[in-house]
């Protein structure tokens, strides 16, 4: 069964700044896929970018980037230069192959003007 | 595109009713979710079909909660009879692993609150 962990339950942001959410992950799965969603306060959950456990490069996706280190079993979202609609609710998930995702308690961001 | 499609968006209704939340997936999708969100035990997984056949219902809380695919692009979460306990977001999702990447995108979701 895998396990995903984000610590941090609240994170407060400046405009334009970067933030870094944390995400750990605990599988014995070799071939797995680690995503994060974002979910604003009008409660849908929308996908943001998607790491593959035998990707080499770091996930980018406009200003949302993860820094992936397998040995750690970690994948920390960065977004740089906070907007204030980044405000939101952050989910890091993770499968093993076609399984099904299983999914953090999430981070709250609020990004301050 | 269209992305996944959930009606009704806000369901509200008294104990022991009978609901019915709908799902569209996206055109193509061959994979289907259903979730449960609530503030104590944040996204569960409830059910999720393979090309409209159930493959794990384990996340289905009580006999009370049942949901078919009749085709591929139409699904339904029954809940008869309601009980408050059942409010909580629903969400409907779908992938389609083939294209390389198992990204699950969601639907709206439907509020449901059981009075």
């Amino acid at each position: 069964a895998q396990k995903i962990t984000q610590t941090q339950p609240g994170m407060f942001v400046q405009e334009k700044e970067a933030v870094t959410l944390d995400c750990t992950y605990d599988t014995s799965d070799q071939s797995y896929g680690l995503f994060w969603y974002k979910q604003p306060s009008s409660g849908e959950m929308i996908f943001l970018i998607y790491q593959g456990s035998y990707d080499e490069q770091n996930a980018t996706e406009g200003r949302y980037s993860l820094n992936f280190q397998k040995a750690r079993k970690s994948t920390n979202l960065v977004i740089s230069a906070s907007q204030l609609g980044d405000s939101a609710m952050y989910f890091c998930a993770s499968n093993s192959g076609y399984s099904t995702l299983t999914f953090g308690k999430g981070t709250m961001l609020l990004v301050s003007p | 595109d269209a992305g996944v499609i959930q009606s009704p968006r806000h369901e509200v209704t008294e104990m022991g009713q009978e609901v019915t939340l709908r799902c569209k997936p996206i055109s193509g999708h061959d994979y289907l979710f259903w979730y449960r969100q609530t503030m104590m035990r944040g996204l569960e997984l409830l059910i999720y079909f393979n090309n409209n056949v159930p493959i794990d219902d384990s996340g289905m809380p009580e006999d009370r909660f049942s949901a078919k695919m009749p085709n591929a692009s139409f699904s339904t979460l029954k809940i008869q009879p309601s009980e408050p306990r059942d409010s909580a977001v629903y969400f409907c999702a779908s992938s389609f692993p083939g294209w390389g990447v198992d990204t699950q995108y969601f639907g709206p979701g439907t509020r449901l609150t059981v009075l």
